[in-house]
């Protein structure tokens, strides 16, 4: 299993530009978040995707989107880049199930906006 | 408003050592407390999940509590390695949050040979 896999790994862009970070599970897990990580930040919650189908607003959602393409695949996008969503994003999973709610997470996606 | 806080923020040790990290929470209405290592450029790694009902939870040289009524739960690393060195975070599942983390801002952990 490869877990959660995220691209790309790095991004570079320019003011305005737009684009979109890819994460898929091999889990099975119904459940799927973005995050961005900044320091002195901590992990901050943008989207996350309770089930197939479902989309909800986390702690910082002003200025992307995001697509839960099918069970497997969750997408965000950035549609006018600004240097202030310049951060490590990260991906993560996890199944609802009772005893088996950890979140997993990807390796990660360091984007620069200049 | 849940909010999760780790102390030290920082911690350097003599390899050998035995250490705790603690982790503290201000809404004990959570379902599980999970701690994460994060080493740097990568993504976090989960190490040990406790349920709301567990008191600790073990896995080799890691061994992390949780005080669910008093907001608190400790990471405790034995015979510490260099291997050992990276930011450990806590995060919080509340029971109002749906199935949300909630993160402390980590500790950042060198382990000196």
């Amino acid at each position: 299993n490869a877990g959660v896999t995220q691209t790309p790994k790095f991004q570079v862009l320019k003011t305005g530009q737009s684009m979109t970070l890819q994460c898929a599970q091999d889990m099975n897990h119904n459940s799927m978040y973005w995050y961005r990580q900044d320091p002195g930040m901590g992990l901050r919650l943008i989207y996350y995707s309770a089930s197939e189908g479902t989309t909800d607003k986390g702690e910082v959602p002003n200025g992307y989107n995001v697509s839960r393409l099918n069970k497997r695949e969750f997408s965000l996008r950035l549609e006018s880049a600004a240097p202030s969503q310049t951060s490590v994003y990260f991906c993560a999973s996890t199944s609802l199930w009772w005893s088996h709610n950890e979140q997993f997470f990807g390796p990660g996606t360091r984007l620069t906006v200049l | 408003k849940q909010e999760v806080t780790q102390i030290p923020a920082a911690l350097s040790v003599p390899e050998g050592e035995n250490l705790v990290l603690n982790c503290s929470f201000t809404d004990s209405a959570i379902y599980n407390l999970q701690w994460f290592r994060q080493d740097p450029g990568k993504g976090l790694t989960s190490l040990l999940l406790i349920q709301s009902s567990q008191r600790e939870q073990t896995s080799g040289r890691l061994n992390a509590s949780l005080d669910k009524s008093s907001g608190r739960s400790t990471l405790y690393i034995a015979a510490s390695q260099p291997g050992d060195s990276a930011t450990y975070l806590c995060a919080v599942r509340g029971e109002t949050s749906g199935s949300r983390l909630t993160f402390g801002e980590g500790t950042q952990l060198t382990v000196n040979p």
